[in-house]
């Protein structure tokens, strides 16, 4: 079975510009979380979405969005980017909302903010 | 708040010697743990996890870990290191504020010396 997928593997944008990055969970999960982790650092809680509504934010300014799809495919959105948004961007699938639920982790996509 | 903290950004071991990797932290009820692995490039692999029941637990590649209530601990151990055991480990904790979101340490980096 596929894992955790996630596109584009690299992204580069500038200053200002918007960027969409897209998350497909493991077949049969129903939620998925978004996480940054910014180089030297441990990833930070972006955003939970369970049944296509969100369930949880992390302390993240309201230039970042997300949302799923009826498919449970999700994508994260930011505008205006910064400098400081450069990051790994991962994200995440579980069966379910629980917080023990196991999380599956995808690959990731590199943003880099010029 | 929930909250971990790793004490050892970097750590260097021999091949074939014991592994301890330490890990702290701060909830107010009884915590889901984990410790997940990255590889460069790589997204998280969940080594281990901690619910409830026994506080020793086994996990992936070899790897254990021992909850300690009365010192907040959750410390990652194997008793011997092989070189692709190099990455960088992280902690986290989860279950607070329903869902799952994950609050994850700052990581340690191991490196392995042949």
């Amino acid at each position: 079975d596929a894992g955790v997928t996630q596109s584009p593997t690299h992204l580069i944008k500038t200053r200002g510009q918007q960027v969409t990055l897209r998350c497909s969970p493991i077949s049969g999960h129903k939620s998925v979380s978004w996480y940054q982790q910014v180089l030297g650092q441990g990833p930070q809680f972006i955003f939970q979405y369970y049944e296509k509504e969100e369930r949880g934010r992390g302390n993240f300014p309201d230039r970042f969005s997300a949302r799923q799809f009826p498919n449970y495919s999700s994508e994260l959105n930011v505008n205006a980017l910064l400098l400081g948004d450069s990051a790994l961007y991962l994200c995440a699938s579980s069966l379910g909302y629980a917080g023990n639920g196991e999380q599956y982790f995808g690959p990731g996509t590199r943003l880099t903010v010029t | 708040a929930q909250s971990v903290t790793q004490p050892d950004i970097h750590i260097t071991v021999s091949e074939g010697a014991s592994l301890e990797l330490r890990c702290n932290y701060s909830y107010g009820a009884t915590p889901y743990l984990f410790w997940y692995v990255q590889s460069p490039g790589q997204g998280l692999q969940l080594l281990l996890k901690y619910f409830s029941g026994d506080t020793l637990v086994q996990g992936i590649k070899g790897f254990e870990a021992e909850f300690k209530r009365s010192q907040s601990s959750f410390n990652l151990r194997k008793p011997s290191v092989h070189w692709s055991d190099a990455a960088e480990y992280f902690c986290a904790v989860g279950g607070g504020g329903g869902g799952n979101k994950l609050t994850f340490g700052t990581g340690t980096q191991l490196k392995v010396e042949l």
